[in-house]
């Protein structure tokens, strides 16, 4: 079966950086694209950024383009967010999320991120 | 940009009644809208894509239908576990980005 775990959440100061990781598992992901989603606390889903299935393509929501990176590295099925300065209304949980056809068919279980001094 | 915008926020009512939640967007977007359910604590879950396919395993209660820009999801006898909030979703073609509608929380009366 289909699973997504995410890793690398925590608490981090303002300004500084956090790297996110999604083990994909069930599927094969090296033709699938990959999304980052996230909810900050109470707040509904607001998509971060895509990767196609060759990490050739990549997109980014404009509040994070410039800070984030998403990546991919197919011969581990890893998804990464690479989070630089990062601001307190980063805050939130951040899904990784596989998409069939127009929608979103699996998410993982997400990981909390919370921006604080 | 497409926005999406989902009325009502809130849904007050009982086990057992109908409930209609509505999507609309700014311009169309054919029939490319999925609805998805989230409980407190939980991952979203995919109901319904390409406006009215229901997911594998989602219950028949559970129906979708519109295209264009006014879409709807409809419970048509709500159960206990039904209560949750429910996002609509779009996908762009180019570039291939995700736009989620607020939400309509459906709250038990």
């Amino acid at each position: 079966q289909v699973q997504l775990v995410e890793s690398g959440g925590g608490v981090v100061q303002p300004g500084r950086s956090l790297r996110l990781s999604c083990a994909a598992s069930g599927f094969t992901f090296t033709t699938h694209g990959m999304h980052w989603v996230r909810q900050a606390p109470g707040k509904g889903l607001e998509w971060v950024a895509l990767i196609s299935d060759d990490a050739i393509n990549k997109y980014y929501a404009d509040s994070v383009k410039g800070r984030f990176t998403i990546s991919r590295d197919n011969s581990k099925n890893t998804l990464s967010l690479q989070m630089d300065s990062l601001r307190p209304d980063d805050t939130a949980i951040y899904y990784c999320a596989k998409p069939s056809g127009s929608c979103v068919d699996y998410w993982g279980q997400g990981s909390l991120v919370t921006v604080s001094s | 940009e497409i926005v999406l915008t989902q009325s009502p926020a809130t849904l007050s009512l009982s086990p057992g009644e109908r409930a209609t939640l509505s999507c609309r967007a700014s311009q169309s977007v054919s029939s490319y809208l999925a609805w998805y359910q989230q409980k407190p604590g939980q991952a979203p879950r995919l109901l319904i894509y390409d406006a009215s396919n229901r997911a594998p395993g989602i219950p028949a209660r559970f129906s979708g239908s519109g295209s264009g820009t006014d879409f709807t999801l409809t419970i048509s006898s709500l159960e206990p576990e039904d209560f949750a909030v429910y996002y609509c979703q779009q996908r762009s073609n180019r570039p291939p980005v995700l736009t989620f509608g607020g939400g309509t929380k459906v709250e038990i009366k």
